[in-house]
């Protein structure tokens, strides 16, 4: 498709385990972004690539919040030890650089 | 400390009227604002956007108004529709790459 793709789109795991979300943005955009909106909050930004490398990672919560873009296309969200206060919706999104910053549908993680 | 904040939760107006929504920011080095709508079990949807060297932009029905020496930006909807209903997003760009969004403002148009 033309937008940007997210998968799984609804995720249940157990506490402590490891859930891995996967982005693939839109064809030709450099940057990529990771977001976590939690219910009734705006989008709460996680770590920003531009290409293959982390430029900011200042959102991630804490260590067990982990994100890799290889090839400089698609990127995957790694969780550790996942915590029920990881519950939230993680919603990725690519841009080219410019002023338009296009996001896909979202993962829903639940944590139980 | 909340540096993109939308202090109205919910609006509703007519069908037909103008939709008003309001947006405060705290930081003078955001490049950039826009405005995203969402509908629930979606992601957000860019609706428009302006520089912080403008102070309006106007795309079809929708026009931002900028106003940097009140760090005040609000997004105005006319003619409003029912499909508009939705919940709200503005968010303010941080060089290099980094969106702060408020938390959102619900609006109904009632038909």
């Amino acid at each position: 498709g033309a937008g940007v793709s997210q998968t799984p789109s609804n995720k249940v795991t157990e506490k402590g385990k490891y859930v891995e979300l996967r982005c693939d943005p839109i064809s030709g955009h450099t940057a990529l972004y990771w977001y976590r909106q939690s219910l009734g909050q705006g989008p709460e930004f996680l770590i920003y690539f531009q290409g293959t490398g982390a430029a900011d990672d200042s959102g991630l919560p804490n260590d067990r919040f982990f994100a890799v873009r290889p090839e400089g296309s698609v990127s995957t969200l790694k969780i550790q030890r996942t915590e029920r206060g990881d519950s939230a919706v993680y919603l990725c999104a690519s841009s080219l650089g410019g002023n338009t910053i296009y996001f896909g549908e979202g993962s829903w993680l639940t944590v139980v | 400390d909340q540096q993109v904040k939308q202090n109205s939760p919910s609006l509703s107006v007519q069908e037909g009227r103008i939709s008003i929504l309001n947006c405060d920011y705290t930081n003078s080095m955001f490049d950039y604002f826009l405005w995203y709508k969402k509908y629930p079990a979606e992601g957000p949807t860019f609706l428009i956007s302006i520089s912080s060297i403008k102070d309006k932009n106007e795309d079809g029905r929708f026009t931002v108004f900028l106003n940097k020496s009140a760090k005040h930006l609000s997004l105005h909807i006319v003619p409003s529709q029912p499909g508009d209903s939705a919940v709200y997003f503005c968010a303010a760009h941080l060089p290099p790459g980094k969106l702060i969004f408020g938390q959102g403002t619900t609006l109904q148009v009632k038909p």
